[in-house]
């Protein structure tokens, strides 16, 4: 069974320019994740999606950043403009649905904002 | 405040030991309980879960315990090896209108052989 496929794995951008990452789930999987990793720390939620629809981005700066789940499989997280501080590994899973226990998470993608 | 706390302190125990690592939390009334594995530079890995009603689980060289009045968990590794070197993570199902899975920052565990 095919995993979490998350790309790019790392990237590299000034403050101010613009990232995007894409995140192909489990074939099947309703529910799909975006967590934001700082160093030392544990993944914090970002963006929750139930098939193509928003169930929880209480925690994602609107401002900056936007994600999308077209048609209830793929997703795309973008960050425009950049800071500093979002320099992180962000992580997509998945999950057969909302409330069934274990998510399926990628490799994540690395970013370091300059 | 809602906290999930886990030993912040790396640890450091002897091949063929036991490790024992707590999750703590406050202010939450979790579902189920999760704890994840995550290796340097991987996205974190699955391990084990826990219901409300269930006080202990195990698997092969893995235990957690679930303490709704303490409001702990204790994951236990027997018999540990190098290999099982990693962070691991403490994770928490909410119902808060929907249902999303809180995490900790994790316990560094080194196993010396």
């Amino acid at each position: 069974e095919a995993g979490v496929a998350q790309s790019p794995r790392y990237k590299i951008i000034e403050k101010r320019q613009s990232v995007a990452f894409w995140c192909n789930p489990i074939s099947g999987h309703a529910t799909l994740y975006w967590y934001q990793q700082i160093l030392g720390q544990g993944p914090k939620l970002l963006i929750q999606f139930q098939n193509n629809g928003v169930v929880d981005d209480s925690q994602l700066p609107k401002d900056r950043f936007s994600a999308e789940r077209l048609k209830g499989v793929d997703s795309t997280l973008k960050i425009q403009p950049a800071k500093l501080e979002d320099s992180a590994v962000y992580l997509c899973a998945s999950s057969w649905g909302q409330h069934t226990g274990e998510l399926f998470f990628g490799e994540g993608s690395r970013l370091t904002v300059l | 405040s809602q906290k999930i706390e886990q030993n912040s302190e790396a640890l450091n125990i002897q091949e063929g030991k036991t490790a024992t690592l707590t999750c703590n939390y406050t202010n939450y009334s979790p579902a189920y309980l999760q704890w994840y594995r995550q290796d340097p530079g991987r996205g974190p890995v699955f391990l084990l879960l826990i219901r409300e009603n269930e006080k202990e689980k195990r698997k092969e060289r893995l235990k957690v315990t679930f303490d709704t009045t303490l409001k702990q968990s204790l994951f236990h590794i027997t018999a540990s090896q190098p290999a099982d070197s990693a962070t691991y993570l403490c994770a928490l199902d909410m119902s808060t209108g929907g249902f999303k899975t809180i995490f900790g920052a994790g316990t560094r565990l080194f196993v010396k052989a």
